[in-house]
């Protein structure tokens, strides 16, 4: 399966600021998904990262709040944009390699904190 | 009403014991199914797929029910490092995309 390397690991950051997290693949996978998972919950999805284009969004979620690239098929970005304490979560990326629709990889997560 | 639903738990149970999650899913356009493990501040790691013939994995045997929407994750012979967070997920084949259910917790004790 793919290795995913996520960053950053964890950061506390300022209301009203932002943070961008990158999620780098060490091989090309045919989709990128980015998750968050607030405390005690379960997994959530933001939106698909699309490879060329625009990010398929999630009902709930918007492209001013979760900027996200994707410049390639082995990397993508997520920003977090002008953060409240609500925005404090865990955020995943995950992929979907070309060996086949189950393998699924997750990266380490983001555990973000705003203060 | 949740896509995917399950009990929350958390399970306590002694090491040895069979323990049964079970999760019911709403959404029949989701035709695959899995069973993650989340253990605490990690990520979820694919456990085991679920197919409607049914499937087994060494202690993990997996069961999917079309008719009834209802997937279920029995583990026989618990060992202390079962303990994590279940998590029951289905694909939407269309989107590739997981639903994931909210999870149920297994403690095994000594």
């Amino acid at each position: 399966s793919a290795v995913i390397s996520q960053k950053p690991s964890r950061d506390i950051c300022q209301r009203g600021t932002s943070l961008t997290i990158q999620c780098q693949v060490d091989s090309q996978v045919t989709m990128m998904f980015w998750y968050r998972q607030q405390p005690g919950q379960s997994l959530t999805l933001i939106a698909t990262a699309n490879q060329g284009s625009e990010a398929t969004y999630e009902s709930g979620f918007v492209i001013d709040k979760f900027p996200i690239s994707r410049p390639n098929l082995t990397f993508s970005t997520l920003t977090v944009s002008n953060m409240s304490p609500e925005d404090s979560s865990i955020y995943l990326c995950s992929v979907l390699g070309t060996g086949g629709k189950y393998g699924y990889t997750f990266g380490s997560g983001t555990r973000l904190t705003v203060v | 009403r949740k896509e995917v639903e399950q009990d929350p738990g958390p399970f306590n149970v002694p090491e040895g014991a069979t323990v049964a999650f079970n999760c019911t899913y709403s959404n029949s356009a989701s035709q695959s199914f899995f069973w993650y493990r989340q253990d605490c501040r990690k990520e979820p790691k694919l456990l085991m797929s679920v197919y409607s013939s049914g499937n087994e994995d060494g202690r993990f045997t997996a069961q999917l029910n079309r008719a009834s929407q209802y997937i279920s994750l029995l583990i026989r012979d618990s060992k202390l490092s079962d303990s994590a967070t279940y998590l029951c997920v289905g694909l939407m084949d269309s989107s590739y995309k997981l639903i994931f259910g909210s999870g149920t917790r297994l403690l095994v004790r000594p």
